[in-house]
């Protein structure tokens, strides 16, 4: 079946650092990858998304690129600020049930 | 547009009892999903209705089942309790079949005691 692994967390970056948060994922086909962010107390909103190979998702700062020859999705961002303190979770969707599959998620605490 | 809305927020109840949640969708959505959200198994599909049809369904015992009305709300239900099942209780819904894009409500919080 399906799957998602990502960066186990807790991450604990200082403000305007670089982030990194890597994704890998399972699936047969040609799945639709996202990223969707928790911040406390909410639910889940979508981030980004990229739909094919070698598409570039990006929002709000953050990027990540689908690749397919390494079936990752890492999620990137040049500096970060204390406001994108959140769980961050990769998911992905395949098959022909669009149903989504979400990594564990990871806790990202960004101090001043 | 009002946004998905889960009731109720907070839930206690002990072992042996039955549970009802509740989510509306976005006005015009059609696809509700439900995911159990716990800190060591992260979020675990529990199952989709599309226009009051179970489209898939996570493997879960018996004792979780929901419906969908015509209305696109959506209930689920647990029978007898466990104290594993205290977890957050996210719906979240869709605008396309494709579930392109999901909407989530901010959770029923379960405690079993």
């Amino acid at each position: 079946g399906n799957s998602v692994t990502q960066t186990e967390g807790p991450v604990t970056l200082s403000e305007e650092a670089f982030l990194t948060i890597n994704c890998t994922y399972t699936a047969t086909g040609y799945p639709s990858l996202f990223w969707y962010v928790q911040y406390p107390g909410e639910g889940l909103q979508l981030l980004l998304k990229a739909t094919k190979a070698d598409d570039k998702g990006s929002n709000k700062g953050f990027e990540a690129t689908y690749r397919k020859e390494t079936t990752s999705f890492h999620l990137e961002k040049g500096s970060v600020q204390v406001s994108d303190s959140a769980v961050y979770f990769c998911a992905l969707r395949g098959g022909s049930n669009y149903k989504l599959t979400f990594g564990k998620g990871t806790l990202l605490t960004v101090n001043p | 547009k009002a946004g998905v809305t889960q009731t109720p927020r907070y839930l206690i109840k002990t072992r042996g009892q039955q549970v009802t949640l509740s989510c509306s969708p976005i006005s015009g959505h059609r696809s509700v999903s439900w995911y159990q959200q716990t800190p060591g198994q992260g979020l675990q599909f529990l199952f989709e209705y599309f226009s009051e049809t179970q489209r898939n369904k996570g493997n879960f015992p018996g004792r979780f089942s929901g419906r969908q009305f015509s209305n696109s709300r959506s209930e689920m239900n647990v029978s007898t309790l466990e104290l594993g099942d205290s977890a957050l209780y996210l719906c979240a819904s869709s605008d396309t079949s494709t579930n392109e894009k999901l909407f989530f409500g901010s959770g029923t919080q379960l405690s079993v005691l």
